[in-house]
C-alpha cells in the first residue's frame, strides 16, 4: 500500500551539532511535502514545505531535501539546540479524487538533543 | 486572531455515550480537516471540508460524523462512542491545500472508558 514512513523513530544529537530526520514516501502522484514539529501536549507545528518541482528548500536553521528518483524527504536542523528536541513528522498532500487532496501523515522520528 | 481552537481540551466519556468536539478557525480558510493520533502514530485523517456545506471522508471515518455550515466551525460528532475511540484528536485549516502548511489546534484529548 501507499504510505509516508521514517526511517529511524528516534534519533539524539549533541547540542550543537546538526540533525538529519529522513522520510520515504511511495505515492509518486505526490506534490506537496511538510515537515512538522509536535512537542509534548501540543498540536503539530509547520516547520518547512516543499513542492514536488523543488529538490531543495531552506528556512531559518531547516533545510528540506526532496529525491523523487528514490521517493526521500529530508529535514536538516543546522546548530540543533534544546528546544528542538520534539517528534517530527513529514506529510505529503495527494490527490483524493474530485479536486480534493488528503495530507498524509509519517509515524514521526523523535528528537533529542542532548546538552 | 486566534488561529483553531478546540474544545475541550480533555474529556472522559463511558462506552455508548455521544458527543460533539468542537473546532473554529478564524483565518477564512476554506480547507479543515479532523485527525487523531493514536500512541506511537502518525496522525490519521477522519474527515475534511473543502468548503461550507462540503464534508468528504478521511481514511479512519467509522463511528463519527462531521458538518460544515459554517466557514468558521466543523465540528465532530462521536455518536456512541467506543473504547476504540480513545484518541487525541486534532482538527486543522488551511488556505489552500496545496500551497500551504495547515495550521492545527492543540487537540483534544478523549478517553472512552
Amino acid at each position: 500500500g501507499e504510505n509516508v514512513g521514517l526511517h529511524l523513530p528516534t534519533l539524539s544529537v549533541q547540542e550543537g551539532d546538526n540533525s538529519i530526520i529522513n522520510c520515504a514516501y511511495s505515492n509518486s502522484a505526490s506534490d506537496y511535502f511538510i515537515w512538522y514539529k509536535q512537542e509534548s501536549g501540543k498540536g503539530p507545528q509547520f516547520i518547512i514545505d516543499i513542492r514536488s518541482n523543488m529538490d531543495k528548500r531552506q528556512g531559518q536553521r531547516v533545510t528540506v531535501l526532496l529525491n523523487k528518483t528514490v521517493k526521500h524527504l529530508s529535514l536538516q536542523i543546522a546548530a540543533t539546540q534544546p528546544g528542538d528536541s520534539a517528534v517530527y513528522f513529514c506529510a505529503e498532500n495527494r490527490a483524493s479524487g474530485a479536486g480534493s487532496y488528503q495530507l498524509t501523515f509519517g509515524k514521526g522520528t523523535k528528537l533529542s538533543v542532548i546538552p | 486572531n486566534a488561529g483553531v481552537t478546540q474544545t475541550p481540551k480533555f474529556q472522559v466519556l463511558k462506552t455508548g455515550q455521544s458527543m460533539t468536539l468542537q473546532c473554529a478557525q478564524d483565518m477564512n480558510h476554506e480547507y479543515m480537516s479532523w485527525y487523531r493520533q493514536d500512541p506511537g502514530m502518525g496522525l490519521r485523517l477522519i474527515h475534511y471540508s473543502v468548503g461550507a456545506g462540503i464534508t468528504d471522508q478521511g481514511e479512519v471515518p467509522n463511528g463519527y460524523n462531521v458538518s460544515r455550515s459554517t466557514t468558521e466551525d466543523f465540528p465532530l460528532r462521536l455518536l456512541s462512542a467506543a473504547p476504540s475511540q480513545t484518541s487525541v484528536y486534532f482538527c486543522a485549516s488551511t488556505e489552500g491545500v496545496q500551497s500551504y502548511g495547515y495550521t492545527f489546534g492543540s487537540g483534544t484529548r478523549l478517553t472512552v472508558v
